[in-house]
């Protein structure tokens, strides 16, 4: 069946270069996404990427999404202590009726001073 | 007040009270979605309202029962809920429709069920 899957933690130092990873496997998925959970908080919509793209950067933020491999990749550069959060990975998939996301179990970002 | 507001933040409940969860968004959004959130599990999507009209339930429970009197505005309503009922339930809008993109999240409502 479709699945989503992330790494549970990832622990970097402020400064350094975070890169959480996801796998999925409906192949006809139309978008792919990244949100944010921070303590207390609901998800936030961090970025996005159609499923015709290899790469989206957008600040501190890059997707890399590799078709062939089903795998999506976050990349925050300069990482701070505010990125600490579970990072979500969803694929949207289906059409129509069928259209639904699938998400992951969350990526739990630590960041150390 | 701007976003998706939701209300109570925190519920405890004993298995036989009844209880309403609210929602609202001022984002303007067209469909509007329940989510329950649990410790190791995937999000699950509970209903979808697309414009008032309920447009999906994912086989749950009738101990839950939304309701959706107009597009700002989003009810759960509980009654009779066991204690795996228990976890964080997230409101959430877009703007597209119920098209799953670009969901907008409240803080959600940690229930407890004793």
């Amino acid at each position: 069946g479709e699945d989503v899957e992330q790494s549970l933690f990832l622990s970097v130092r402020e400064g350094d270069s975070s890169v959480i990873n996801c796998t999925y496997t409906d192949s006809s998925s139309t978008y792919l996404y990244w949100y944010k959970q921070e303590p207390g908080a609901g998800l936030q919509l961090l970025t996005y990427i159609f499923s015709n793209m290899d790469m989206k950067q957008d600040q501190r933020l890059t997707v890399l999404l590799n078709k062939k491999d089903k795998h999506l990749s976050l990349r925050i550069a300069d990482t701070q202590t505010g990125d600490s959060a579970i990072y979500f990975c969803a694929e949207d998939t289906g059409a129509g009726n069928n259209r639904k996301l699938i998400w992951g179990l969350g990526t739990s970002l630590a960041v150390n001073p | 007040e701007t976003g998706v507001t939701q209300t109570p933040r925190h519920l405890v409940m004993g298995m036989t009270n009844k209880k309403s969860l609210k929602c609202e968004q001022h984002l303007g959004h067209n469909a509007m979605y329940w989510y329950k959130q649990s410790a190791k599990k995937p999000l699950e999507l509970m209903f979808v309202y697309n414009f008032k009209e309920q447009t999906e339930n994912n086989s749950v429970p009738s101990r839950f029962s939304p309701e959706c009197p107009n597009s700002s505005h989003l009810f759960l309503h509980l009654h009779t809920l066991q204690p795996e009922d228990s976890a964080l339930y997230l409101c959430a809008s877009s703007p597209q429709g119920a098209t799953n993109e670009k969901l907008f999240f409240g803080s959600g409502t940690q229930l407890s069920v004793l």
